[in-house]
């Protein structure tokens, strides 16, 4: 079956720690997104990236970063540097149309 | 610049009753727009959407759209609702003036009662 994969579904951190969140797709999509979700605040774009090797900021990307050294992969890390990175983390990708299609997300938590 | 306003945080229906979640758009392009579900602790499914075809779209699970350019509207209803309709809904344009990127509604809770 095609899709995308987030792995692991819960996540626990020391703050402090980076920590990484896997990302992957087989449906042979070109683009591909991360993003953030808090209570009532709807999702934030992190980090897209629309070609391997090549991504760009989206409206949250301090204390994160990413690579895209493979089409099907876009592993998202959340560094020490993010000031509130308990929340939950979606993964999208997509053709060159707009929609978008989600992984199943990871609930970070960072104590 | 692009932005969609979901005019409900939260709508509260009986079993069996239509369901209206309102949303409204602001573009200075012909928009494409979305709606997309999302049940508690899972990702995000497409409902349906609107890309300048037909005006009336029809998505899965029995919901439809209809976008009115003169209103800016493009409200999801459903003429009965089921006890697994109880989901977070968002709306969502897509901002063809900056690379296609999403923009996102804050999202309307749907609770469904028996």
């Amino acid at each position: 079956d095609g899709g995308i994969t987030q792995s692991p579904k819960y996540l626990f951190r020391k703050e402090g720690q980076n920590v990484t969140l896997s990302c992957e797709q087989n449906l042979n999509h070109d683009a591909m997104y991360w993003y953030r979700q808090d209570p009532g605040q709807g999702l934030r774009l992190i980090y897209y990236s629309q070609i391997v090797n090549d991504f760009q900021k989206g409206d949250i990307a301090e204390g994160y970063s990413v690579s895209r050294e493979k089409k099907e992969s876009f592993p998202l890390t959340v560094t020490s540097a993010q000031k509130n990175p308990t929340a939950f983390y979606l993964c999208a990708s997509s053709r060159t149309s707009d929609e978008q299609y989600f992984g199943p997300g990871t609930r970070l938590t960072v104590t | 610049a692009q932005s969609v306003t979901q005019l409900d945080s939260h709508v509260s229906v009986s079993e069996g009753t239509p369901v209206l979640l309102r949303c409204n758009y602001s573009s200075s392009y012909s928009p494409s727009l979305f709606w997309y579900v999302q049940h508690p602790n899972k990702g995000l499914q497409l409902l349906l959407k609107y890309t300048s075809a037909a005006t009336l779209v029809k998505g899965i699970n029995g919901f439809e759209a209809e976008f009115k350019k003169s209103e800016t509207s493009f409200h999801l209803t459903k003429p009965s609702a089921h006890m697994s309709d109880a989901a977070e809904y968002f709306c969502v344009v897509s901002d063809a003036g900056n690379n296609r990127k999403l923009i996102w509604g804050l999202g309307t809770s749907l609770a469904v009662n028996p």
